[in-house]
């Protein structure tokens, strides 16, 4: 597509609830980026994936968290058993595989009450 | 690790005048620098970067400038509008080399407020 696409846009859950966040990169860019943003603070790394590659989950905060992507498509994150502190903008990026220069989304704003 | 530090948190300027956001970072192997904004309710957009076999760059009215041995680098907006309000960050990372990831580390962000 002509941008990245992030679904949905906005997504209340209750605590301990998973929730599954969907990204979908420019066609042509092979890696793809999660970063979480908190309310009014930067954008903290989470995981990236580079075409076949293995990811890098260094930025993963905790076991409850995952993604995958298959191939260079379409990618998910997945919160398990959601807290509060899970509360925030997560944003998504995608770039060609040199890496110059990322397209972000405009973020799923998760809200765990 | 890595880390980023961007300096102000908080910028407010008269339309007109010039902005400066100022940032040092910790990989010395990082070598690409990107600058975004962030408008409410939007995900960040590149404006701007410099990659580090270039010192100073510039595109109309947003210039940036590399200092390697000191591991700083600066944003600088003249000319300021109302519409250059929002956040920007910084941002540092090996792209485009094979080993150490395309990790990018970004900055805390910068608000900047543009009085007319």
């Amino acid at each position: 597509g002509a941008g990245v696409s992030q679904s949905p846009s906005n997504k209340v859950t209750e605590k301990g609830k998973d929730v599954e966040l969907r990204c979908d990169p420019i066609s042509g860019h092979t890696a793809l980026y999660w970063y979480r943003q908190r309310l009014g603070q930067g954008l903290e790394f989470l995981i990236y994936f580079q075409g076949n590659s293995a990811p890098d989950k260094s930025g993963l905060p905790s076991d409850r968290f995952s993604a995958e992507r298959t191939g260079e498509s379409v990618s998910t994150l997945t919160i398990q058993r959601t807290q509060q502190e899970d509360s925030a903008v997560y944003l998504c990026a995608s770039s060609l595989e040199s890496g110059y220069g990322y397209t972000f989304g405009s973020g799923t704003r998760l809200t765990v009450v | 690790g890595e880390n980023v530090e961007q300096h102000p948190s908080t910028l407010s300027v008269q339309e007109g005048d010039s902005a400066v956001i100022k940032c040092t970072y910790s990989d010395s192997a990082s070598n690409y620098f990107p600058w975004y904004k962030q408008e409410l309710g939007k995900g960040p957009q590149l404006i701007i970067d410099i990659r580090s076999n270039v010192g100073e760059k510039k595109d109309q009215r947003i210039a940036v400038t590399l200092n390697k041995t000191a591991k700083h680098f600066s944003l600088h907006i003249t000319e300021t509008q109302p519409e250059d309000s929002a956040v920007y960050f910084c941002a540092a990372s090996r792209s485009g080399t094979l080993t150490g990831g395309f990790k990018t580390i970004f900055g805390a962000g910068t608000r900047l407020f543009v009085k007319a």
